[in-house]
């Protein structure tokens, strides 16, 4: 799978939008790109995934560059509760069998200000 | 929503004891995954089962095994246990007849290793 790039951790202040950025420039045409939070000590959360077109749900939107090598996590409306530790994951869809696993890197730390 | 169930929730054992952590997927989830995760660590991927055959291998000791049953429920099990051993385990699982499902964690489980 490919790599990810990270900022360790980021600022936002509570009400506004929180941005979170992601380098995946080797990734390739079958990989997609997903997100996943940890609040300390528990399970991993996941949030959005995609391939190419920009996604949204009702915690996130998804926004990933047209060549696929850089993404962004929007939380539009943060708060206290979305501190946490943010994982940007690239992951090959095997639909011939495969179950691999996610590997996590680095993360990003986001902590909400009040 | 039913979510992914893993007990016991925290597990203290001796060294060189052994330890037996249990995983119950989301209903209709076929594929389970679990992942340890070291004190300020990032979650590392152990090993994967689909349709009770393991199905990808990570960073796994010898001392550990794993197995999932008929009704898609795992057990991780652990001999010799060391000291580094203490981590919390968690357990994920997900849906291959469903492409690109994502992997839902469960909370998991913290052992101690005295």
């Amino acid at each position: 799978d490919a790599k990810t790039t990270q900022p360790p951790s980021m600022d936002c202040a509570e009400g506004r939008a929180a941005n979170l950025p992601c380098n995946h420039s080797t990734i390739s045409g079958n990989e997609y790109v997903y997100w996943y939070r940890q609040i300390h000590s528990q399970g991993p959360q996941y949030i959005i995934h995609g391939l190419k077109n920009n996604e949204t749900n009702e915690m996130a939107s998804l926004i990933i560059t047209e060549d696929r090598k850089s993404s962004t996590l929007i939380l539009p409306h943060a708060t206290l509760r979305d501190t946490a530790v943010y994982y940007c994951i690239v992951r090959v869809w095997d639909s011939g069998g495969g179950a691999d696993g996610l590997t996590f890197g680095k993360g990003t730390h986001l902590i909400i200000q009040p | 929503a039913a979510g992914v169930i893993q007990s016991p929730r925290h597990l203290i054992k001796e060294k060189r004891e052994t330890a037996t952590l249990k995983c119950y997927p989301i209903p209709r989830h076929d594929t389970v995954y679990w992942y340890q995760q070291g004190p300020g660590q990032d979650p590392q991927f152990l090993i994967s089962f689909y349709e009770k055959m393991q199905s990808d291998k990570g960073s796994i000791p010898d001392r550990f095994s794993a197995q999932q049953f008929s009704d898609y429920h795992s057990e991780l099990n652990m001999s010799s246990l060391e000291l580094g051993d203490s981590a919390l385990y968690f357990c994920a699982s997900s849906s291959r007849d469903r492409p690109n499902s994502p992997l839902h964690f469960g909370n998991g489980t913290r052992l101690t290793v005295t």
